[in-house]
């Protein structure tokens, strides 16, 4: 069956220290994979998709970044966090264009 | 572009009452789909329903039963005799056909069922 593993479940980072969160799916070959972000109290907003190996589409042009190094493995990172990251990050994968996305567990990410 | 919008912020009710969530989309595409999550507090985001544009058959499942109305652009969530355990924030979400593979979520609907 198919898993997803998103890690570090909880952070706390200070202001300008960069960020890696990252999100490995097992039991399937050439997911479309998704970052989310949730600020408290807020909406999910889209920040990257993937469809393959090196293929990212971006929604945030902020201090945000995403690679795909392995098919199915997603890393969310940034060089300089801001006090507007905090926030709770979520990758999900599906197959194809048409299914459900299936959700980590996700990723506390404070910023002080 | 394509949008998705939960104009009901939060939402209280009584036990056992009925409550109905909206969801209002915007596409250009004729071909589409439509989901419904749940975040219960844990924080997971748990699968409902999904719904393509060409099948507007409401959809019953236990308690819990969708109104998909193309004319209306609408896709309502309507929970009969709510239970406790129902409380959490639910999402609306729209795929477009011809934006690959990009989901975007509604704002959420935060529901809150009162003993």
């Amino acid at each position: 069956s198919q898993t997803i593993h998103q890690w570090p479940a909880t952070l706390v980072q200070p202001v300008g220290s960069p960020l890696s969160l990252e999100c490995t799916v097992e039991g399937t070959s050439n997911p479309n994979l998704y970052w989310y972000r949730q600020a408290a109290g807020r909406g999910l907003q889209l920040l990257f998709y993937s469809v393959g190996i090196g293929q990212i589409s971006s929604e945030v042009p902020q201090n945000l970044s995403a690679s795909r190094p392995q098919d199915r493995q997603f890393i969310l990172s940034s060089k300089k966090l801001l006090l507007s990251d905090s926030g709770f990050y979520l990758c999900a994968w599906r197959t194809g264009y048409t299914g459900e996305l299936f959700f980590g567990e996700g990723s506390r990410l404070t910023v002080l | 572009a394509q949008k998705v919008t939960q104009a009901q912020t939060e939402i209280s009710v009584v036990e056992k009452e009925d409550v109905t969530l909206d969801c209002v989309y915007e596409t250009r595409d004729t071909t589409y789909y439509l989901f419904w999550y749940k975040q219960p507090p844990s924080g997971e985001l748990v699968f409902l329903i999904r719904r393509n544009s060409f099948d507007e058959q409401n959809e019953i499942s236990g308690r819990y039963s969708w109104n998909f109305q193309k004319s209306t652009s609408s896709f309502n969530f309507t929970i009969t005799a709510s239970q406790v355990v129902d409380s959490a924030v639910y999402f609306c979400a729209l795929s477009e056909y011809s934006s690959a593979s990009k989901i975007i979520f509604g704002s959420g609907t935060r529901l809150s069922i009162r003993p």
